[in-house]
């Protein structure tokens, strides 16, 4: 298994709303990362999770908050987002050595009303 | 200056030709740096690492000048299917192992049969 898998594909949401990004990947990778993507621009980091503990937060917004329960999975938790906060958003995988290649999932695409 | 530098495009190039496509960084202690190619509204997926020793995969070579702190990727013989986004990536050089990436804008290449 060699993939990066997120749901759900499409997201839309009030700003009210509570939701949650997830991820998943069963390469035996220990790092793992959220980035945020806006049309016709290239993705932007947000967090590095590194054996499941939280190593780098890009000052992202308290709106956003992720989890890391376990090695394998990844979550992003959202709540009272704004419209400008609709994005692409992409989780990804490395082995956290050496040349740090990271691998993407297909991404969340998501809508705030 | 930014921090990855590329060349936006778009580049029209008939199939069958090769194109070259550079990129500068400016954080000089990056240590890994790679190809990514992403197509409309898909995630990025990694095409290749580059070496100081440069590294050729097919019909594609990278290459990279750490003095100069430039980065090139080399398409022969292109196809139709080449025609994506790519963009440039460097580590961040935060240090350790889980480390995020810094993505250039990117260069649209159209191949035209």
């Amino acid at each position: 298994d060699t993939e990066v898998t997120q749901t759900p594909k499409h997201l839309v949401m009030g700003m009210t709303n509570k939701k949650s990004l997830k991820c998943e990947q069963h390469m035996g990778h220990r790092a793992m990362y959220w980035y945020k993507q806006k049309a016709k621009k290239p993705p932007e980091l947000m967090f590095v999770y590194s054996y499941e503990k939280l190593s780098i937060n890009e000052s992202v917004p308290s709106r956003f908050s992720p989890e890391c329960p376990n090695s394998s999975l990844l979550n992003l938790h959202l709540h009272a987002l704004q419209p400008e906060d609709s994005a692409l958003y992409l989780c990804a995988s490395s082995q956290d050595m050496g040349l740090n290649e990271q691998f993407f999932g297909p991404g969340t695409r998501l809508t705030v009303l | 200056r930014k921090e990855v530098e590329q060349d936006p495009g778009p580049f029209n190039v008939p199939e069958g030709a090769t194109v070259a496509f550079n990129c500068t960084y400016s954080n000089s202690a990056s240590q890994s740096f790679f190809w990514y190619r992403q197509d409309c509204r898909k995630e990025p997926k990694l095409l290749m690492s580059v070496y100081s020793s440069g590294n050729e995969d097919g019909r594609f070579t990278a290459q990279l000048n750490r003095a100069s702190q430039y980065i090139s990727l080399l398409i022969r013989d292109s196809k139709l299917s080449d025609s994506a986004t790519y963009l440039c990536v460097v580590n961040r050089g935060s240090g350790g192992g889980a480390d995020g990436l810094t993505f250039g804008k990117g260069t649209h290449l159209i191949i035209q049969p």
